[in-house]
């Protein structure tokens, strides 16, 4: 069974600071995809990264997928309230592109 | 196009009891997933398909049963449920070569 490990589990902070967010993984994926999930609703595509070392930015988010492509890195600059949320990563394996959730990060930006 | 949809939104079963989650694509997508999170948790795989007639079993099966007759739907049965059936619910699509899953609103059930 693989996992996924994430870090942290909760995250409160004031607006404007900085953040990042971990996903470790003994196993390789063949891709890393984040997903955030607002309450009462389903989780929602953020970023796929595919190639070890990429670096994506999405306005105020960077994402990062490992070089060995085991582990994967969120980071938010500035954080706003508007960020707050459930960030959740998944490593995408087997024929069917399964996805192995992280346990999330629960991330409250506070104004 | 209303993406993926599922019924119902919220059920309370009794232990022993029997139901089945409604899940319909209207994206004409190959691949539906079924996934159950459990609160303050990720989602874990129950069971996923490929196509219509095609199912596999994911990480978390036990307790559940799925089929695919057609593209549109991917009904999720439980037999007999059970408290560590009390869940959230979560149904997904992906269409072939696309690497994002669109969600489903979710079912919340409990089991008491």
């Amino acid at each position: 069974t693989q996992l996924l490990e994430q870090s942290p589990q909760f995250l409160s902070i004031q607006e404007g600071e900085n953040l990042t967010v971990y996903c470790n993984s003994s196993s390789v994926f063949s891709s890393l995809q984040w997903y955030r999930q607002e309450p009462g609703e389903g989780p929602v595509l953020l970023v796929t990264v595919v190639t070890g070392g990429e670096v994506k930015k999405l306005k105020r988010l960077t994402f990062q997928f490992g070089d060995a492509r085991k582990d994967s890195s969120l980071h938010i600059t500035a954080a706003q309230p508007g960020d707050t949320g459930l960030y959740l990563c998944a490593g995408e394996s087997g024929s069917a592109r399964q996805l192995t959730f992280g346990s999330g990060t629960q991330l409250t930006v506070l104004p | 196009n209303a993406g993926v949809t599922q019924t119902p939104k919220f059920r309370i079963l009794k232990i022993g009891q029997s139901m089945t989650l409604q899940c319909t694509q209207d994206m004409n997508h190959n691949y539906m997933y079924w996934y159950r999170q459990d609160p303050g948790m990720g989602l874990k795989l129950i069971y996923y398909s490929v196509g219509a007639g095609i199912t596999d079993k994911g990480e978390v099966p036990n307790g559940y049963n799925v089929s695919r007759s057609t593209t549109e739907d991917f009904p999720l049965r439980l037999e007999l449920a059970a408290p560590s059936q009390t869940s959230v619910y979560f149904c997904a699509s992906r269409a072939l070569g696309d690497y994002e899953q669109y969600f489903g609103p979710g079912t919340r059930l409990t089991v008491t």
